[in-house]
C-alpha cells in the first residue's frame, strides 16, 4: 500500500479563495482524522469520520471549514473563504476501526493563504 | 475532551546522553499513548506505543514507561545520535489520538 496519499503538497491562495485538500487513507482503515498543524498550537484534530460518518467535528474552527467523506477511499477539507491566519499544514491520518492502533499520517499539505 | 501536556518544549543534550521526555493526560479513559517522531518538513511516524496493560516498553534505545494511577508517560532515549535530532508528539487515545505540543529535540555531535 501507498500509505495515506493527500494532495496537493504545497497550495498558495488567496484571501478569500476557496481551498480543497484532498486524502486517500489506507485501504482497510475505516477511521480517518484531519489535523492542522501550526508552531503555536501543536496538532489539532479539526474532524474524526469513523467508517466514512463525521464522529466528532468540535476542532472545526468556524464554519468556513467543512469536510467531507462521500466513500471509504477519499476525504476533502474545505476552506472557504479562506484567510491568512488558516495558514498551516495539513495532515490526513487513518488507522483500523476504533481498536487504538497506529495512526497512518499523510505527507501533508502546506497551505499558505496570502 | 483529552488535554495531553508536553514537557519540554525544547531539549538540547550532547550525543551520546539521554534524553527524556514527559507527559501527562486528563482522560481516565485513554489506554493507547504512541509516540510519534517528525523530521523537518516531513510526517509524524511512530516510533513506539504502550497499552494501559502494560507499565514498560523497550525497543533498543527507546522506552516508554506508563503511570495510569498519576496519568503521565515518559519517552527515554539513550545513548542519542544525532540523526534522533526531531520533534517528539506523545498522544493518548481512547479512540481519537490527541497529541502533546511536541518536544525539539536537538542533539549535538
Amino acid at each position: 500500500d501507498a500509505g495515506v496519499i493527500q494532495s496537493p503538497r504545497h497550495e498558495v491562495t488567496e484571501m478569500g479563495q476557496e481551498v480543497t485538500l484532498r486524502c486517500k487513507p489506507i485501504s482497510g482503515h475505516n477511521s480517518l482524522f484531519w489535523y492542522r498543524q501550526t508552531m503555536m498550537r501543536g496538532l489539532e484534530l479539526l474532524i474524526y469520520f469513523n467508517n466514512n460518518v463525521p464522529i466528532d467535528d468540535s476542532g472545526m474552527p468556524e464554519d468556513r471549514f467543512s469536510a467531507k467523506m462521500p466513500n471509504a477511499s477519499f476525504s476533502t477539507l474545505k476552506i472557504q473563504p479562506s484567510e491568512p491566519r488558516d495558514s498551516a499544514v495539513y495532515f490526513c491520518a487513518s488507522n483500523r476501526d476504533r481498536m487504538n492502533t497506529e495512526a497512518f499520517f499523510g505527507q501533508g499539505t502546506r497551505l499558505t493563504v496570502v | 475532551g483529552e488535554n495531553v501536556e508536553q514537557h519540554p518544549s525544547t531539549l538540547s543534550v550532547q550525543e551520546g546522553d539521554s534524553a527524556v521526555i514527559k507527559c501527562t493526560y486528563s482522560d481516565s479513559a485513554s489506554n493507547y499513548f504512541p509516540w510519534y517522531k517528525q523530521e523537518l518538513g516531513k510526517r509524524p511516524q511512530l516510533i513506539i506505543d504502550i497499552r494501559s496493560n502494560v507499565g514498560e516498553k523497550k525497543d533498543q534505545r527507546i522506552a516508554v514507561t506508563l503511570n495510569k494511577t498519576a496519568k503521565h508517560f515518559s519517552l527515554h532515549i539513550t545513548e542519542t545520535q544525532p540523526e534522533d535530532s526531531a520533534v517528539y508528539f506523545c498522544a493518548a487515545s481512547s479512540y481519537i489520538p490527541t497529541f502533546g505540543r511536541g518536544t525539539s529535540l536537538i542533539v549535538h555531535p
